[in-house]
């Protein structure tokens, strides 16, 4: 089945830091990968997407690039804010024709902590 | 619109009793997801329906809990008998088909159960 792998937490970073979150994935065919962000006591939030192999997913400065060959999905951001304090969750979506279609798969999750 | 809406924010039951989670999804979304969220196993889909047909339900742990989707804009899950180890956030979250694939969640309901 499908599966998704994120790197063990917590990360703790001071503010402007570089940040990377590691995920690969498992899944047959051509899913779709997105992150979500959790900040405390909220739901969680769509924060990027790519749907195809080499697509870049952006927002607020965070950016992934869909890597086939890798099977991964890396979050990075260059220079992180206090803001950026939240749990991280990457995810992946069969494409339609497959059992698992419309079922978002979640990693474990990624404590961000960002000092001052 | 006002985005997937949970009642209640929070719970607080005896052992025992039973608990219903409500769900108002976004007018539109035609996929309804409930999970339940925990230190110890992270996220977890308990059921999703499509058109408020259950589709996949493999994930309800026990007999005790219970999904339902009247019509397009309301659902509920239900734990009967409640148990402390059901103590958790449960999310509802809606998508459409066709739609970007993305999800869109509620702010979850914290239920504890002493």
């Amino acid at each position: 089945g499908n599966s998704v792998t994120q790197m063990e937490g917590p990360v703790t970073l001071s503010e402007e830091a570089f940040l990377t979150i590691n995920c690969t994935y498992t899944a047959t065919g051509y899913p779709s990968l997105f992150w979500y962000v959790q900040y405390p006591g909220e739901g969680l939030q769509l924060l990027l997407k790519a749907t195809k192999a080499d697509d870049k997913g952006s927002n607020k400065g965070f950016e992934a690039t869909y890597r086939k060959e890798t099977t991964s999905f890396h979050l990075e951001k260059g220079s992180v804010q206090v803001s950026d304090s939240a749990v991280y969750f990457c995810a992946l979506t069969a494409n339609a024709g497959g059992t698992s279609y419309g079922k978002l798969t979640f990693g474990q999750g990624t404590i961000l902590t960002v000092h001052p | 619109d006002a985005g997937v809406i949970q009642s209640p924010r929070h719970e607080v039951t005896e052992m025992g009793q039973e608990v219903t989670l409500r769900c108002k999804p976004i007018s539109g979304h035609d996929y309804l997801f409930w999970y339940r969220q925990t230190m110890m196993r992270g996220l977890e889909l308990l059921i999703y329906f499509n058109n408020n047909v259950p589709i996949d339900d493999s994930g309800m742990p026990e007999d005790r809990f219970s999904a339902k989707m009247p019509n397009a804009s309301f659902s509920t899950l239900k734990i009967q008998p409640s148990e402390p180890r059901d103590s958790a956030v449960y999310f509802c979250a809606s998508r459409q088909t066709g739609g970007v694939y993305g999800y869109t969640f509620g702010s979850g309901t914290r239920l504890t159960v002493v």
